[in-house]
């Protein structure tokens, strides 16, 4: 069941905040984020497990809520290399671990 | 240290043909994913190989099929092409089974005509 993301696109200026949040109806056992500029592969930015750990790196964190099958991801005083589009992928606990169903993807363009 | 490597990068095939895709992993990585990325539908999950086994496949039709190589090498196979198969094919690897992110390669696009 594909993991549905909201917002759909964000438009920001540098140095603001924003928060794209992943949505699932199955019970998960992580959560992946993944960027992707255009015409490049998605590059993967942080991995959340069951437990509501919460990750992060530089002004990028990210959170999980396993009751809500929701994770957020947070970006803090956004910067131009911040636009492209943010993929949430999700593994659930029913299928083999190596199996990530992705969002359809929100588009971030970040701009002077 | 070298990233994924997916091999080639473009491809243009007629309508009925077959193709075949292949991909190298990071050094040391046992995981190998396809994935299939189209402005319509998104990323979707082909098929995942762990030390030569396909431990988990997508909802596509037997047309696409894959293997893994003992070097852990991969490569994904597509036959009686059809122009819906018209696609960026993705491939990536993670260190292990297990709680690992993925890298993936710049992929193959694919035009079917």
């Amino acid at each position: 069941q594909q993991p549905v993301q909201s917002p759909q696109a964000v438009i920001l200026r540098e140095g603001e905040d924003a928060v794209i949040n992943c949505s699932s109806s199955k019970a998960l056992y992580s959560v992946h984020w993944y960027r992707q500029k255009h015409g490049e592969a998605p590059v993967f930015l942080m991995i959340l497990l069951k437990g509501g750990e919460q990750k992060g790196h530089e002004k990028i964190s990210a959170s999980f809520n396993e009751k809500k099958q929701q994770s957020s991801l947070y970006l803090t005083a956004s910067q131009l290399s911040y636009s492209g589009t943010y993929f949430c992928g999700t593994e659930e606990v029913d299928s083999n671990t190596g199996k990530l169903i992705f969002g359809q993807g929100t588009t971030l363009q970040v701009k002077p | 240290k070298a990233g994924v490597t997916q091999t080639p990068r473009y491809l243009i095939k007629t309508r009925g043909q077959q193709v075949t895709l292949s991909c190298s992993p990071i050094s040391g990585h046992r995981s190998v994913s396809w994935y299939q990325q189209t402005p319509g539908q998104g990323l979707q999950f082909l098929f995942e190989y762990f030390s030569e086994t396909q431990r988990n496949k997508g909802n596509f039709p037997g047309r696409f099929s894959g293997r893994q190589f003992s070097n852990s090498r991969s490569e994904m196979n597509v036959s009686t092409l059809e122009l819906g198969d018209s696609a960026l094919y993705l491939c990536a690897s993670s260190k292990e089974a297990g709680p690992y992110g993925y890298t993936f390669g710049s992929g193959t696009r694919l035009t079917v005509v």
